[in-house]
């Protein structure tokens, strides 16, 4: 099985920061990774997919990128609406694994 | 609009079944991929299966491998998710999701607890 590994675990940052999360799978994904946001009590959503490529509707201040191995989210300009947890997802091969996520609070 | 909506869950106790169902509509079922995806509380997302458009391919996270079975009935819109020998650790919000990872279902909790 391919292990995805986020990080950091958890972060604090302010309205207005950027942050970068990152995410290392265990074995090559080639661009086979997606981001997903979820807010408490609600069902993920749908972020990012094959790396780079932002879904429909969602701002593009949120860049991913990376190959490999190796991805990070970004995210510009935090909004209050973007503290959250973010999972990487790969979606090369089953079984379809997730990070342990990185949960972005207020400073 | 696209719509996901789970039901069946509910307590259970351990060495129990349950079968999750998931309605759709909004978009062409039978085309599509259909996945269950759980989160015990607190914790990250796990995977747990999906069924391919034709249903004639089915997929497992070992942790599940034997006890569930997805299937699911294009004439109804509907994908499943038959659970058996339901363990603690089985304990969960159950999420449907259509191929793509887009579209989430609200999610239908299981509570394996004696």
């Amino acid at each position: 099985d391919i292990q995805m590994t986020q990080s950091p675990s958890s972060l604090s940052a302010s309205v207005g920061d950027r942050v970068t999360i990152t995410c290392r799978a265990s074995q090559d994904i080639n661009n086979y990774l997606a981001w997903f946001q979820q807010k408490p009590g609600k069902a993920p959503k749908s972020l990012m997919f094959e790396t780079s490529k932002l879904q429909s509707g969602v701002p593009s201040k949120f860049n991913g990128s990376g190959s490999g191995t190796d991805f990070t989210l970004t995210i510009n300009c935090l909004q209050p609406e973007d503290f959250a947890t973010y999972y990487c997802q790969q979606y090369i091969t089953y079984p379809r694994t997730f990070g342990q996520g990185t949960k972005v609070e207020i400073k | 609009e696209v719509q996901l909506l789970e039901s069946g869950g509910g307590l259970v106790q351990p060495g129990g079944s349950l079968r999750l169902s998931c309605a759709a509509s909004g978009f062409p079922f039978s085309s599509s991929t259909m996945s269950w995806i759980r989160q015990a509380a607190g914790k990250g997302l796990e995977w747990v299966s999906t069924v391919s458009e034709t249903g004639d391919t089915t997929y497992y996270a070992d942790s599940v491998k034997g006890r569930f079975t997805i299937s699911r009935d294009d004439s109804k819109n509907t994908v499943f998710l038959g659970m058996s020998s339901l363990r603690t650790e089985d304990t969960a919000v159950y999420y449907c999701v259509r191929g793509g990872w887009v579209h989430w279902g609200q999610g239908t909790l299981v509570t394996v607890s004696s």
